[in-house]
């Protein structure tokens, strides 16, 4: 099973930048690191994912050491609307198909 | 942008009773999921579908689940007897297996059931 390990909750204002550590030491070689965003009532939303090093796109990047064994999503300048439940998770190359393995996820809350 | 949806939003059911929920995928895709979620709870993997067949299954989706895609456009998941423990969002998502590394799932809104 794909275990992650992620902070419950966090809490941040608006404009501050906000990093989500996750820890994943039983990643292989073939896994990438995934990011999911669940909104109340909402299925889960794809973020980011990345192999190695830094992913960047317009919402949020993505650092990862070199061991891999474990990831940073950062969140810049973090407004209300990013209030949600955040889900690292982890899987392996298999080109599509693959099941998602969600943990309890990060409760972020962003205030004034 | 194309996106998955779901019918009903909302549906109430008594227990024993068969209930159909209702997945259209994004068009093109190839890669076809169930989940679904406790209140309170995690997401929770059920079934993925690929190639008119189910490639792969958890333990939650015993003989009392099944899954279909009717035509090109639909995909259902089907209860044949709904138990009180089956009150969840059930979630369908859709992938297009374009990645050689892994897939980004799209989300539909859910269907909510709820069993009395």
């Amino acid at each position: 099973l794909a275990k992650t390990t992620q902070p419950i909750s966090m809490d941040s204002y608006e404009g501050q930048e906000v990093n989500i550590t996750c820890s994943h030491n039983n990643i292989a070689t073939n896994d990438y690191i995934t990011w999911y965003q669940q909104f109340p009532s909402q299925g889960p939303r794809f973020i980011i994912q990345g192999y190695k090093t830094k992913v960047t796109n317009e919402v949020a990047s993505l650092f990862i050491p070199a061991d891999r064994k474990s990831s940073t999503l950062s969140l810049p300048r973090v407004s209300l609307s990013d209030t949600a439940v955040y889900y690292c998770l982890y899987g392996g190359l298999t080109g599509g198909g693959n099941k998602l393995t969600f943990g309890t996820g990060t409760q972020l809350k962003v205030e004034l | 942008e194309p996106e998955v949806t779901q019918t009903p939003s909302h549906q109430v059911t008594q227990m024993g009773q068969e209930v159909i929920l209702r997945c259209v995928p994004i068009s093109n895709h190839l890669y076809f999921y169930w989940y679904r979620q406790i209140l309170g709870q995690k997401v929770e993997f059920l079934v993925s579908f690929y190639n008119n067949e189910i490639s792969e299954k958890s333990e939650i989706f015993d003989d009392q689940f099944s899954v279909e895609r009717p035509d090109g456009s639909n995909f259902t998941l089907k209860i044949r007897s709904t138990k009180l423990e089956d009150s969840a969002m059930y979630f369908c998502a859709s992938g297009g297996g374009e990645r050689d590394w892994g897939d980004e799932q799209f989300f539909g809104p859910g269907t909510r059931l709820t069993v009395l």
